[in-house]
């Protein structure tokens, strides 16, 4: 079965300042890999997602995240990080099955 | 565009009584719907997920059912709640047309306390 891994519980960072978000997974062949966020109270808003290709990818809100085979990794980044990008951050695998397994969660706090 | 709504928002009820959350997505045909719990400071744990109409599989063994009666909604319930039922219940419904059918997309969530 697939797992997801987000190393790091929070994350504080100054606003204007670069963010890097990481995510390992493990799955025996090519996964579906998926970026969450989520303000307090609300649901998870989709960011971004990697079927195949392009090993970089862009998401909303001007993130980006690239996929490693050879470190199992899918990091999500931000150049320069807004007070509003202040959220939970969800990395998610998903091997076709109807389900996904998701990490525990990252929460970005930033900094005036 | 495809919609999905929770209700309600957000309800208090005491330990022992009844639950009935329901969810209903707008915009797509058969989709699979999930129930998802968060508790507080942990990730996301699945409950329940359904791939059509009276078809349900159950992730965990707990005190909740889910039933599906129409394609698009999906009723997550509980006979008699406990204190760890308390929590964020979040839907998702996942598409079945295109090539990322994996996505799944989430509501807007019901915050559940258990006194």
């Amino acid at each position: 079965a697939q797992s997801v891994t987000q190393p790091d519980i929070h994350i504080t960072v100054s606003e204007g300042a670069s963010l890097e978000l990481r995510c390992n997974y493990s799955y025996g062949a090519t996964p579906y890999l998926f970026w969450y966020v989520q303000s307090p109270g609300q649901g998870l808003q989709l960011l971004l997602k990697y079927f195949s290709g392009d090993t970089l990818v862009q998401g909303i809100k001007g993130f980006e995240a690239e996929f490693k085979r050879s470190q199992s990794s899918f990091n999500l980044r931000k150049p320069s990080v807004h007070w509003s990008d202040a959220a939970e951050y969800f990395c998610a695998v998903g091997a076709g099955d109807y389900k996904l397994s998701f990490g525990a969660g990252t929460t970005v706090t930033v900094r005036a | 565009s495809q919609t999905i709504h929770q209700w309600p928002a957000t309800l208090v009820q005491p330990v022992g009584s009844p639950l009935s959350l329901e969810c209903t997505v707008e915009g797509t045909s058969n989709p699979n719907l999930y129930w998802y719990r968060q508790a507080a400071g942990r990730g996301l744990q699945l409950l329940f997920y359904s791939v059509g109409i009276g078809q349900i599989s159950s992730e965990v063994p707990q005190n909740l059912s889910a039933s599906r009666p129409q394609d698009r909604q999906f009723i997550l319930s509980s006979k008699k709640l406990l204190l760890s039922d308390s929590g964020f219940y979040l839907c998702a419904w996942r598409g079945l047309a295109g090539g990322s059918t994996d996505t799944q997309y989430f509501g807007p969530g019901t915050r559940l306390t258990v006194l």
